[in-house]
């Protein structure tokens, strides 16, 4: 079955633009969470949805970053006023419902370089 | 401020030995603790998990000790195997947020 898909897989953008990444979890996961992973460091939580809201948005850096979900399904993180220091690999995970033993399945990222 | 903290950046290990990864934390509301596995190009893969409630869990060559009063866990790989390399995380958690650590690059030789 298809595992958890982010797209693109590389993005390269110039400081000051806006970028748009792409997250399709497991079909029938309803938790979706977000996460950033900066050279050398573990994955950073950033936000986590349940179904279509924002259950936790408390790891977003600043309000630059906004994610949406309208439908549930599918995921796209937003960041406007792109900065250097923005450049990671940004994660995705969907688990079936939430909560902490719920295992979580991640998609293989994508890499942002802001130039 | 990590709550988590992974001391060892990497490991390396004699295929057929034992592979013993350690973990610290501070934050003493943390409640579930998690073992992610990661290859180059590819997300975290769950690997093992274990509740406070307890202080063990096996799951065939992957053990997790959990050490509450010393705020430690470690994850015990036997005998390891060469396709054991790979970056491991812990991960540790009070509800909704996974705090993750730096991670630990094990290369078991062959």
């Amino acid at each position: 079955g298809a595992g958890v898909s982010q797209t693109p897989s590389n993005k390269v953008t110039e400081k000051g633009k806006y970028v748009e990444l792409r997250c399709d979890p497991i079909s029938g996961h309803t938790a979706l969470y977000w996460y950033r992973q900066s050279l050398g460091q573990g994955p950073e939580f950033l936000i986590y949805f349940q179904g279509t809201g924002a259950a936790d948005d408390s790891g977003l850096p600043n309000d630059r970053f906004f994610a949406v979900r309208p439908e549930g399904s599918v995921s796209t993180l937003k960041i406007q006023r792109t900065e250097r220091g923005d450049s990671a690999v940004y994660l995705c995970a969907s688990s079936l419902s939430g909560g902490r033993r719920d295992t979580q399945y991640f998609g293989p990222g994508t890499r942002l370089t802001v130039l | 401020d990590q709550q988590v903290k992974q001391n060892s950046p990497s490991l390396s290990v004699q295929e057929g030995r034992i592979s013993i990864l350690n973990c610290d934390y501070t934050n003493s509301m943390f409640d579930y603790f998690l073992w992610y596995k990661k290859y180059p190009a590819e997300g975290p893969t769950f690997l093992i998990s274990i509740s406070s409630i307890k202080d063990k869990n096996e799951d065939g060559r992957f053990t997790v000790f959990l050490n509450k009063s010393a705020k430690h866990l470690s994850l015990h790989i036997v005998p390891s195997q060469p396709g054991d390399s790979a970056v491991y995380f812990c991960a540790a958690t009070t509800g909704n947020q996974f705090y993750f650590g730096t991670g630990t690059s094990l290369t078991v030789i062959p």
